[in-house]
């Protein structure tokens, strides 16, 4: 149980093009779902939370109109990197919290590697 | 602010033996959780265990334990028998209230790399 996907795994991209990378909990309702990055040799660092059928809350520094999220759903948050550059390459990770029963643990998707060109 | 700590950027252990990672942590909220991730090459974060800060015992999952010291605000994890396929970067984290109603977001440490040396 409590397996979170994420497509795609590994996506290239021209600068100046968006791109939309998907999570969803398969197995379980997740009321609230995260979004984090990753650069090399660095740890995990929190992008934004959102529950279902509300804005995001996006922590600071991270600029809300560059990384749109949608959730959508009780299992599918979407995240699109709009007008994206060389700077934005790394590696975006999802977690889910269990909402229903709930849930202390986040489970993680596998990961989506961006390459802006 | 909290903030996690994890003061060895690489250990090398040979199989079998047991080898624990070191994770500090600072807090002011009298409830508060404590995670251990294990993150392969592929990139995916796999959880391992989780300790409640009310919790009375120390968390176990299979090979792996959780040494809680509450008073010294640490929560290293101990891999017992280790394996070859435990070679990973291996992340603690605190979970904090965000102001969305319910979510709790967590706050990484910056790893520790552990290679299993056959």
């Amino acid at each position: 149980g409590a397996v979170v996907s994420q497509h795609p795994s590994r996506v290239i991209c021209k600068s100046g093009t968006s791109v939309k990378i998907e999570c969803r909990s398969l197995d379980f309702q997740a009321t609230t779902m995260f979004w984090y990055r990753q650069f090399p040799k660095q740890s995990l660092m929190l992008m934004a939370t959102s529950n279902e059928g509300s804005k995001a809350t996006y922590e600071q520094g991270v600029e809300k109109d560059k990384f749109l999220i949608n959730h959508a759903s009780l299992t599918l948050s979407t995240l699109t990197v709009t007008s994206a550059h060389p700077e934005d390459s790394s590696f975006y990770i999802c977690s889910a919290q269990p909402g229903q029963p709930f849930s202390e643990t986040q489970y993680f998707g596998p990961g989506t590697r961006l390459l802006v060109l | 602010a909290q903030k996690i700590t994890q003061t060895q950027p690489g250990m090398f252990v040979q199989e079998k033996e047991a080898v624990t990672l070191d994770c500090t942590y600072d807090t002011s909220d009298p409830s508060y959780g404590l995670f251990w991730y294990k993150q392969p090459s592929s990139g995916e974060m796999i959880f391992l265990i989780y300790q409640g800060s009310y919790d009375q015992q120390n968390a176990t999952e299979g090979r792996y334990s959780l040494n809680f010291q509450k008073a010294r605000k640490s929560a290293n994890l101990v891999i017992s028998a280790s394996q070859l396929g435990d070679s990973a970067m291996y992340f603690c984290a605190m979970r904090e209230a965000t102001s969305v109603q319910g979510a709790q977001k967590l706050v990484f440490g910056q790893g520790t790399r552990l290679t299993i040396n056959p």
